[in-house]
């Protein structure tokens, strides 16, 4: 069964940390994304990789960037959280022009 | 930009009526693919259509691409109480390295009164 994996499924930090969210797909996929969802603003792409190493930012990227350097494992940082950035995340793999899956997600709450 | 708009944006139904949500891209679409969450829960693929005018069903659920390849739409027969959750269509974003890049609509919100 295809599956993907967020490490936290709620998270608390305070203002000005720096936060990892990490992502594990174990169906060797060679997408990955990072969105994130907002009452009433749909889902959102943060960022997206095609290959290790490899990233494109999405819509939304400020205040974000990522790491790839396994093709199962996407890392999600925030730089310096803002309250703001308080939101569901979901971590998300396909392959092109196939079905995307979706991780569990992490309620990321900023104080 | 490209753009997916679904409509309504939130449905209330009575258990056993038939529902149906619309969704419209902007630009000519390779393909659609259909997503449901449930409360508390991600997005889970339920379908993907490809060719124009397409149909397919999944028990209750009758999926359709427009002929123009534009619009879709999503039938539900006879809602039950595990219908709830939101809906959401997804095309693939046009131009540029895609790589299976997804542009959503915002969903449809389904709600079913038992």
């Amino acid at each position: 069964d295809v599956k993907v994996t967020q490490s936290s499924r709620y998270l608390v930090k305070r203002t000005g940390e720096k936060v990892f969210l990490e992502c594990v797909q174990d169906m060797d996929h060679e997408n990955m994304f990072w969105y994130r969802q907002d009452p009433g603003l749909g889902l959102r792409l943060i960022y997206f990789s095609y290959d290790v190493k490899m990233k494109e930012k999405g819509d939304i990227p400020e205040g974000y960037s990522v790491s790839r350097e396994k093709k199962e494992r996407f890392s999600l940082i925030l730089e310096s959280a803002s309250t703001n950035q308080t939101s569901m995340y979901l971590c998300a793999s396909s392959n092109s022009g196939r079905a995307i899956f979706f991780g569990p997600g992490t309620r990321l709450t900023v104080l | 930009g490209q753009q997916v708009m679904q409509i309504p944006q939130y449905q209330h139904v009575q258990e056993g009526e038939d529902f149906t949500t619309y969704c419209n891209s902007s630009t000519t679409l390779s393909n659609i693919q259909w997503y449901k969450q449930r409360p508390g829960g991600h997005p889970v693929f339920l379908i993907q259509l490809v060719k124009s005018g397409e149909v397919k069903k999944q028990k209750r659920l009758t999926f359709q691409f427009g002929e123009a390849k534009k619009n879709s739409s999503l039938h539900i027969t006879a809602t039950q109480t595990t219908d709830v959750g939101t809906y959401f269509c997804a095309g693939p974003r046009a131009g540029g390295t895609s790589y299976g890049k997804l542009t959503f609509g915002q969903g449809t919100i389904l709600t079913v009164h038992p």
